[in-house]
Order: C-alpha cells, then structure tokens, then sequence
C-alpha cells in the first residue's frame, strides 16, 4: 500500500531536549516536505526536498533542521524545541513536477513544555 | 510573495444544501491549484487539482473546482452536501517552484 508513515504520532516533551520525527515514504517520490498546521493558520511549510541532498527552506524554517539522506526518508529535527513549535506536524511526498498533488502522513502532535 | 486567502472560516449546512467555497491566490505566473479535504482525525487528501486545460475541474465524490484567471480564484462546489462532507477544506498554490502555499482552511459541518 502506498504510504507515507511519520513517527512518533504523538510526542509531548520539554523545552530544550532534541527531537526527530521520521517521515517515510515508499512511493519512490522525489519531492519530501514538512508541514505544521495551527488553528485559524492551515498548513505552512518548513522545509522542502527535490531528492537527496537538496533541501530548501519554506516558510517556517526557523528552529527546524531536515536531512535527505535517503530517497524515502526526510526527518524533521528540533535541536532545542521550544513551546511555540507545540503543533501538528504533516510530511508529504509527490512524485518531481509543480503539479503533481502530495501524499500526506498522518501526522505527529508535539506539545512542548 | 505568494499568499492565498479561503475566505469563509466557518460554514454551517443543512444536508442538500449547495456549497460554494472561496479561494483567492496572488501570484501572477502560472499557478498548480488543488483543493485538499481533512476528515476529523484524518490527514490531508487530494480533492481535485488544476495546472492547465478545462478551467472547471471535476474531483472526488462530486466535487468541482472553477480556475477564473482573470479572478485569481479557484473556488469549490459540490450541488449538494452531505453529512459525510463535514471535515476541513483547504486550497493550495503551487507555483514557479516547489513551495506550497496553503490557505488557512474551513471548516465545513453539515447538519443531518
């Protein structure tokens, strides 16, 4: 069954103790990418991946640091989390082409403390 | 920069009722629309998308999309909801690159 599989699905932890969640994906897509969504805000987007070796920013970057290492593989890691980071995290994958629509996992709920 | 707007962030139906939902984005370029459905408790799931062709889309479980250049709009509409509907919708750019862009989303409830 094609899939995206985030781990942990949910997370509750203290300000300051690095985190990682996993994202993997077994669809042999190219195109990885973070989310966190908060109420009355959607979705936005912290990092991206076109394959491996090539992240970007999105528009969250900030206190979020990603690797791609590995073709299915794309975490997401909290050196220091802090309070605001408490979300719902989303990783999806596509196949490479602007208009291809994104596989989404289904989703990790950090509370930082 | 790329921004795109859901207008209604609550909307309240009766089963049989039609629905119509705004999204507005700007960006000037060609634009990948897709409209994207969360059930409660669920993650997010392709609805219908656009990138070129029939500006009026059809999608999943009777849902359309209408992409007015002119507008900057791709709204969505289904004739007639159902209980099953209610859940979270959300509109998302993609253009002149990979970031995606996604509206704040409504919430759609459905009264049985």
């Amino acid at each position: 069954e094609a899939q995206v599989t985030q781990n942990p699905r949910y997370l509750i932890t203290v300000t300051g103790k690095k985190l990682t969640v996993t994202c993997s994906q077994n669809m042999n897509h190219e195109y990885m990418s973070w989310y966190r969504q908060d109420p009355g805000l959607g979705l936005r987007q912290i990092y991206y991946s076109m394959n491996v070796e090539v992240t970007d920013k999105g528009d969250v970057p900030e206190g979020y640091k990603v690797s791609r290492k590995e073709k299915r593989n794309f975490p997401l890691i909290l050196e220091s989390p802090s309070p605001n980071q408490t979300s719902l995290y989303f990783c999806a994958s596509s196949s490479l082409g602007a208009n291809q629509p994104q596989h989404f996992g289904d989703g990790t709920r950090l509370s930082i403390l | 920069a790329q921004s795109v707007s859901q207008h209604n962030h609550h909307v309240i139906l009766s089963e049989a009722a039609s629905l119509e939902l705004g999204c507005n984005y700007s960006y000037g370029g060609t634009v990948n629309l897709f409209w994207y459905v969360q059930y409660p408790g669920q993650h997010l799931q392709l609805l219908l998308k656009y990138f070129s062709g029939d500006p009026l889309v059809k999608g999943i479980k009777g849902f359309e999309a209408e992409f007015i250049k002119s507008k900057f709009s791709f709204n969505l509409r289904k004739p007639s909801v159902q209980w099953s509907d209610t859940a979270e919708y959300f509109c998302a750019v993609r253009a002149g690159g990979f970031k995606t862009i996604f509206g704040a989303g409504t919430r759609l409830f459905v009264k049985a």
